[in-house]
């Protein structure tokens, strides 16, 4: 079985503040693993995935066998950072995606 | 032409109607799929097409009945909807390697679905 934890309903930060987002998952092979960000009435979209090791909008995720975690981080948060942000898994089960629950990340002014 | 398009923004249907939620894609992705979210939810999955096959059916209803007619689109006919159906339905796509493994799921902006 899958599983993606993101322990954290909520998570608020002024701009300019470092900011984490964890994600823990549960898979017995090799997965791979995403974050998807969704801004208010926009779609879901890819942010990062962990095979192609990028840094967007000055995000960066690594992925941790050992603690099999794939926490997402951003050193100094904008205010348009605000928004739900889904960890994912995918298996090798034909695309079967399993995401978290989501945490609503909000940057003050 | 690198995104996934989906018809109609939204739909009011009573529980004895029938209708059709409609996907489309023109980036040559193999496989397709549909998730129900609900607000504040994560999007769940219901249905995976890989190459015009259907390859998974986590267990949904068959009031819902998927359809791919070619390797652009995909459909979701609705028939006998409970208001517990209303959601965002999202379609997504992505493409195929060759052994099968699916790549990253593209979205579409969903169908906001509301059942009366």
């Amino acid at each position: 079985a899958q599983r993606v934890t993101q322990p954290e309903k909520l998570l608020s930060v002024f701009k300019g503040a470092p900011v984490e987002l964890k994600c823990n998952y549960s898979y017995s092979g090799s997965p791979e693993l995403f974050w998807y960000v969704q801004y208010s009435r926009q779609r879901l979209q890819l942010l990062l995935r962990h095979i192609s090791r990028e840094s967007i909008k000055g995000f960066t995720a690594d992925l941790n066998k050992g603690e099999t975690s794939f926490h997402l981080k951003k050193p100094f948060a904008q205010e348009e950072d605000s928004a739900m942000y889904y960890c994912a898994l995918a298996g090798t089960s034909y695309g079967k995606l399993t995401f978290g629950q989501g945490t609503i990340l909000t940057v003050h002014p | 032409d690198t995104e996934v398009t989906q018809t109609p923004k939204h739909l009011v249907m009573g529980m004895t109607n029938k209708k059709s939620l409609k996907c489309e894609q023109h980036m040559g992705h193999r496989a397709m799929y549909w998730y129900k979210q609900k607000a504040k939810k994560p999007p769940e999955l219901m249905f995976v097409y890989s190459y015009e096959k259907l390859s998974i059916n986590e267990s949904v209803p068959s009031r819902f009945s998927p359809e791919c007619p070619n390797s652009s689109l995909l459909n979701l006919h609705l028939h006998a909807l409970q208001p517990e159906d209303s959601a965002l339905y999202l379609c997504a796509s992505s493409q195929l390697s060759l052994l099968g493994f699916p790549g990253w799921q593209f979205f579409g902006p969903g169908t906001r679905l509301t059942v009366l």
